[in-house]
């Protein structure tokens, strides 16, 4: 059974680069989709973007300009970058895993980024 | 991009009602329709995909249906544990989830 771990700075200022790491266990990373996934604070979720075993990427249109994904298979993680943060950045960001391509399941337990200076 | 609307946005009801949430896209995506459970202080889990099949383990009260533009997310006898907030999820055209329904008991 896949687990997944965020993890990196809680707290980015205006105009740096948000840098979010996922940690995956239980399982291996080939065959998958690795997705970020945000929610701010009592709002909905968007789709960020994701990253294939192979290396391939997909980001949303909205951020495509903003956002680095990548990935270390040996260390079994998958990152995020997102630069020139704002505070509509501030949010609550996911992980998630994807065998199909288009269901996300698991999900880690997500990591509060606040964008403050 | 294609845009994803619920509602209600929230709803009250009592343990043993049916409770009924719409979904609606503003194109066609076919069945391409997932639904997911979030509970407060929680990450989504996946009830259903591809519109209308039941993810392995999920209780039998919740079900799906439809395709095109009209999606229903139906929990035939609302219990307890299911407060929470539900969202749909196309994956048409990359992804794109709904605003939410909030689902209380009265």
């Amino acid at each position: 059974q896949v687990q997944l771990q965020e993890s990196g700075p809680g707290l980015v200022k205006p105009s740096e680069t948000l840098s979010l790491t996922c940690t995956v266990s239980g399982g291996s990373m080939s065959s998958h989709y690795w997705n970020w996934i945000r929610q701010p604070a009592g709002k909905g979720l968007e789709w960020i973007g994701r990253i294939y075993s192979s290396g391939t990427t997909n980001y949303s249109p909205s951020l495509k300009s903003r956002v680095t994904m990548s990935l270390d298979t040996s260390k079994k993680q998958f990152s995020l970058r997102l630069s020139s943060v704002t505070a509509a950045d501030t949010a609550v960001y996911y992980c998630a895993s994807s065998y199909s391509g288009y269901t996300f399941d698991p999900w880690g337990q997500g990591t509060l980024v606040t964008v403050s200076s | 991009d294609i845009q994803m609307t619920q509602s209600p946005s929230s709803l009250s009801a009592s343990v043993g009602d049916r409770v009924t949430i719409t979904c609606q896209a503003s194109q066609d995506i076919s069945y391409y329709l997932n639904w997911y459970q979030q509970k407060p202080g929680k990450a989504p889990k996946l009830l259903i995909y591809d519109a209308s099949n039941l993810e392995t383990g999920v209780p039998s009260r919740f079900s799906g249906s439809g395709s095109g533009t009209d999606f229903t997310f139906t929990i035939s006898s609302l219990q307890p544990e299911d407060v929470a907030t539900y969202y749909c999820q196309q994956y048409d055209n990359l992804f794109t989830f709904g605003p939410g329904t909030k689902v209380d008991i009265q």
